[in-house]
C-alpha cells in the first residue's frame, strides 16, 4: 500500500530530447506527489510537485502527469541538457497531524549526452 | 539564506565505535526528519521529530538513536555502527503551512565505517 514504482531505472537521452520518468502508487490517500533531484554527493532537492487534484504542472521545461484514475504520474523534461544529468526520485506523500512520510521511488539516473 | 546544514560533511568511524551526526536549521520549521540513503538507493525515512515528539519507523534500528534538543538542532547517535550502516544520512525540515508535505533536505553526511 505504500510503495511508489518508478521507471526506467537508467535514461540516456540525446541534449535537445525530451525524458520521461514514470511512477506509480498504490495507496489512494497519498495527496502529495513531489519529485526530487539529487546530483552526486548532494541531498536531494525538491524540483517540481503536484497535488491529485491536477492533472498537469509545468514549471520551466518540467512537467508533471498526473492519472489519478490510472494511480500514476510522470515527469517530463522538456530539451533536456548536459546539466540535467542526475538521479531523479518521485514520491510521494501524506500530510499527517504528525509531520509527512515521504514514501520514495527507486530513482532514475538520467544521462544527457551533449 | 535560510537553509538544513549538516555537519561533519563526511564521517569516518571505526566498526562499533560510536558516532553522532549533526543537523541544524535557520528555516524554523517544528518537524526534522532523519533519512539513511545507500549508494544507488531511495532515501530511507528513519524517524522524525515534531517539535519534541519522536516518531520511530518500525523498521529502523535500535541502535539508530536521534536527540532534538531545541528547534534548530536534530542528531543522529549511531550506537555501534556497522559496516551495513555505511551509507549517506540525509536531513530533513518541514512545516505545516499548507501541510507538512514539503519537505527541505540538506547535503548529507557521508558516513564510512572501517
Amino acid at each position: 500500500q505504500q510503495q511508489v514504482k518508478q521507471s526506467p531505472q537508467s535514461l540516456i537521452v540525446q541534449k535537445g530530447g525530451i525524458s520521461i520518468i514514470n511512477c506509480a502508487y498504490e495507496n489512494t490517500a497519498f495527496d502529495y506527489f513531489p519529485w526530487y533531484q539529487q546530483f552526486p554527493g548532494k541531498g536531494p532537492a525538491l524540483l517540481i510537485a503536484i497535488r491529485p487534484d491536477v492533472s498537469e504542472k509545468k514549471e520551466g521545461r518540467f512537467t508533471i502527469s498526473f492519472n489519478k484514475s490510472a494511480k500514476q504520474f510522470s515527469l517530463h523534461i522538456m530539451d533536456s541538457q548536459p546539466g540535467d544529468s542526475a538521479t531523479y526520485f518521485c514520491a510521494a506523500s501524506l500530510g499527517e497531524t504528525s509531520g509527512s512520510r515521504l514514501t520514495f521511488g527507486e530513482g532514475t539516473q538520467l544521462t544527457v549526452n551533449p | 539564506d535560510a537553509m538544513v546544514i549538516q555537519n561533519p560533511r563526511y564521517q569516518v568511524t571505526q566498526f562499533g565505535k560510536p558516532v553522532t551526526l549533526s543537523c541544524s536549521q535557520t528555516l524554523n520549521h517544528n518537524v526534522m526528519y532523519w533519512y539513511q540513503q545507500k549508494s544507488s538507493q531511495a532515501p530511507k525515512l528513519l524517524f522524525h521529530y515534531y517539535d519534541k515528539d519522536f516518531n520511530n519507523e518500525a523498521d529502523t534500528p535500535d541502535n539508530f538513536q536521534s536527540r532534538r534538543p531545541n528547534t534548530s538542532f536534530c542528531f543522529l547517535d549511531i550506537r555501534s555502527p556497522g559496516l551495513g550502516d555505511a551509507a549517506m544520512y540525509l536531513c530533513a525540515t518541514s512545516t505545516p503551512g499548507g501541510s507538512y508535505n514539503e519537505q527541505f533536505f540538506g547535503p548529507g553526511t557521508r558516513l564510512t565505517v572501517l
